[in-house]
């Protein structure tokens, strides 16, 4: 089966930094992907790991660690729009295909 | 615009009553997902196609029953409708089936589903 855990919320000042960590359990590994929900609004993608270690895309990046189950999202220079739910999400591989397992999102409240 | 829509954006219906729900993307995906996310904004698949054939079909009631007339195109109707059907339903595209490589999906603005 596929376990995904991450904090329910967190909160942040206006240019600080912020790191949301998500641990999975999978039977097999195809990698993990990160979304962004703004709230009323679609999840949006926001990174893609598959390898160990760091990915950083702006003031957004991702970590990963095969061995360790675990993946963070860390986010620099925090602004108030990126007070949104961020999803950390599995591919499982079930009947010929995969298919995204969500955990259940951080919601992430930005003050000034 | 290339996107993934979907209508209503907002639908109010009673209880027993039978509504469908429209996707398109224009994206030239050949997967195309539905999703539901419950009032705990827990984001959980329901069905998906690819190239109009059902490839996914999680636990869900026989109640919904999806249709895609085309790859461009997913539609869902759901049958007498439960209050535990209240929820935002999220449409989504992607290229191919998450096959092992790197394959994000797009997702539709959602249809809040608020059954009375």
């Amino acid at each position: 089966g596929q376990n995904i855990d991450q904090p329910t919320e967190m909160t942040a000042t206006e240019g600080a930094i912020v790191q949301i960590n998500c641990t999975y359990q999978t039977s097999g590994f195809n990698g993990l992907f990160w979304y962004q929900q703004h709230a009323g609004e679609a999840p949006t993608f926001l990174s893609y790991n598959v390898l160990d270690g760091l990915e950083e895309k702006g003031r957004f990046s991702s970590f990963l660690s095969r061995s360790k189950g675990y993946s963070y999202l860390l986010l620099k220079e925090l602004q108030m729009k990126d007070s949104a739910s961020y999803l950390c999400a599995v591919p499982r591989f079930s009947g010929g295909y995969n298919k995204l397992i969500f955990g259940a999102g951080t919601r992430l409240a930005v003050h000034p | 615009d290339t996107a993934v829509s979907q209508t209503p954006k907002y639908l109010v219906t009673q209880m027993g009553n039978d509504k469908s729900i429209k996707c398109e993307q224009n994206l030239g995906h050949d997967t195309m997902y539905w999703y539901k996310q419950d009032s705990k904004k827990f984001l959980k698949i329901m069905f998906s196609y690819n190239n109009k054939e059902l490839i996914i079909n999680e636990t869900v009631p026989n109640r919904f029953s999806p249709k895609s007339p085309d790859k461009a195109h997913l539609n869902l109707h759901i049958n007498s409708l439960e209050l535990g059907d209240s929820a935002v339903y999220f449409c989504a595209s992607s290229r191919k089936t998450l096959d092992r490589t790197h394959n994000e999906q797009f997702f539709g603005p959602g249809t809040r589903l608020t059954v009375l």
